[in-house]
């Protein structure tokens, strides 16, 4: 079964909307973190937002909010007042707990934003 | 946070030769780590690079086609040797830094082989 699924591979949003990226995970560690990249065409990957299975706030960064549904297992990204240079690919990666490294990938959502 | 480079940034190669791509950190981390992203997919951790021991790879990488050297705590490199049009794909290094969970990556490498 797939760890982390997106479930939306594009998006088309008009300028100033705002846009949630859907995310779900599946993990039966108790202890694990969630994480939101953005890829833009050139191919870097930036860190956009960080979330600990134990927070208990949603995590917020800036125009970026991650909305934890722990119970439902999701950890949706939401993007306020989108611009268009959000425009790029979003991943949702999740590193579960016991000294593990890894970080286990999304497939990715690709974002494209209309002026 | 940690500031990352890496060389080349992208390279047209032919079958059968190796590239060597590199991976420098501003500051000493313990862990690297290397991916490949193969065009339209998502990444894949092809191995981790801890300073001081042998690299370990993950299923379906072996050290023979990619060999790693992680010589001290703020470089790494990755060899793909021995290339075929499969391994175009953007390789990217990325390290986790004390204290935090993020891991910050690289500009990524773009390889085209041909």
């Amino acid at each position: 079964a797939q760890k982390i699924t997106q479930t939306q591979p594009g998006m088309f949003v008009q300028e100033k909307e705002a846009v949630t990226l859907d995310c779900t995970y599946d993990t039966s560690d108790q202890s694990y973190g969630l994480f939101w990249y953005k890829q833009p065409s050139s191919g870097e990957m930036i860190f956009l937002i960080y979330q600990g299975s134990y927070d208990e706030q949603n995590a917020t960064e800036g125009r970026y909010s991650l909305n934890f549904q722990k119970a439902r297992k999701s950890a949706n990204l939401v993007i306020s007042a989108s611009q268009l240079g959000d425009s790029a690919m979003y991943f949702c990666a999740m590193r579960e707990g016991g000294g593990n490294y890894q970080l286990i990938w999304g497939a990715g959502t690709k974002l494209i934003i209309k002026p | 946070s940690a500031v990352i480079s890496q060389k080349p940034s992208r390279d047209i190669c032919q079958r059968g030769t190796s590239l060597t791509i590199q991976c420098q950190v501003d500051s000493q981390v313990t862990m690297m780590f290397w991916y490949r992203q193969q065009p339209g997919q998502s990444l894949t951790l092809i191995a981790t690079a801890n300073q001081g021991s042998e690299a370990t790879y993950e299923s379906g990488f072996v050290i023979d086609k990619f060999p790693i050297s992680r010589p001290n705590l703020t470089f790494s490199t990755l060899t793909v040797s021995n290339m075929s049009p499969e391994d175009s794909s953007i390789y990217l290094c990325s390290v986790e830094t004390g204290g935090s969970y993020e891991q910050y990556f690289g500009p990524g490498t773009r390889l085209t082989v041909t």
